[in-house]
């Protein structure tokens, strides 16, 4: 199973871009890469999957490098109600597998 | 837009009686999951279902844990004789592998969650 590594915390201003970085540097051929938001007391939601380049929804972009060994998660224009924890996952689809949530980023959107 | 939705939203129990935790799954998903958070801490994988049977589970879903797909709509999971270490989050998944692009994905999609409580 691939590790993943994402800073713990992250801190920005109301309607500033934020990226948030994973590294995943023993990713297999046949993962594709998954972020998910949490709020408090809430379950995952989902936010956007990729395999390799950009995929882009209405919410975020997701960003991945020819070599896979990283991504990067966009979301433009953030505010408040964007404050919450956001996990970078990796995993084959084909499989129906669990998923492996580690710590998160925890994101704090202030004015 | 579907969404996985889980009853109730709070559950109460003693140590050492059971409970039943249900999740109706998004109407065309195949594969059903169990997670559990406790306060703080990450969200834990407990077990996945597939055509009626396990197909995973990890070292938490012990005996005292079961699963159930009862009448088709429903997933349920039941907890024997709960501890207080059980106090948690649960949440139900789903999902259907599927095509995206002409690329199989298995995007998974969580429920609100069921706070359970046991004193």
């Amino acid at each position: 199973l691939a590790k993943t590594t994402q800073p713990i915390s992250m801190d920005s201003y109301e309607g500033q871009e934020v990226n948030i970085t994973c590294s995943h540097n023993n990713i297999a051929t046949n993962d594709y890469i998954t972020w998910y938001q949490q709020f408090p007391s809430q379950g995952p939601r989902f936010i956007i999957q990729g395999y390799k380049t950009k995929v882009t929804n209405e919410v975020a972009s997701l960003f991945i490098p020819a070599d896979r060994k990283s991504s990067t998660l966009s979301l433009p224009r953030v505010s408040l109600s964007d404050t919450a924890v956001y996990y970078c996952l990796v995993g084959d689809p084909g499989t129906a597998s669990k998923l492996t949530f580690g710590t998160g980023t925890r994101l704090q959107v202030t004015l | 837009e579907p969404e996985v939705t889980q009853t109730p939203s709070h559950q109460v129990t003693q140590m050492g009686q059971e409970v039943i935790l249900r999740c109706v799954p998004i109407s065309n998903h195949l594969y059903f999951y169990w997670y559990r958070q406790i306060l703080g801490q990450k969200v834990e994988f407990l077990v996945s279902f597939y055509n009626n049977e396990i197909s995973e589970k990890s070292e938490i879903f012990d005996d005292q844990f079961s699963v159930e797909r009862p009448d088709g709509s429903n997933f349920t999971l039941k907890i024997r004789s709960t501890k207080l270490e059980d106090s948690a989050m649960y949440f139900c998944a789903s999902s259907s592998r599927g095509d995206l692009a002409g690329e199989v994905t298995d995007t998974q999609y969580f429920g609100p969650g069921t706070r359970l409580t046991v004193l």
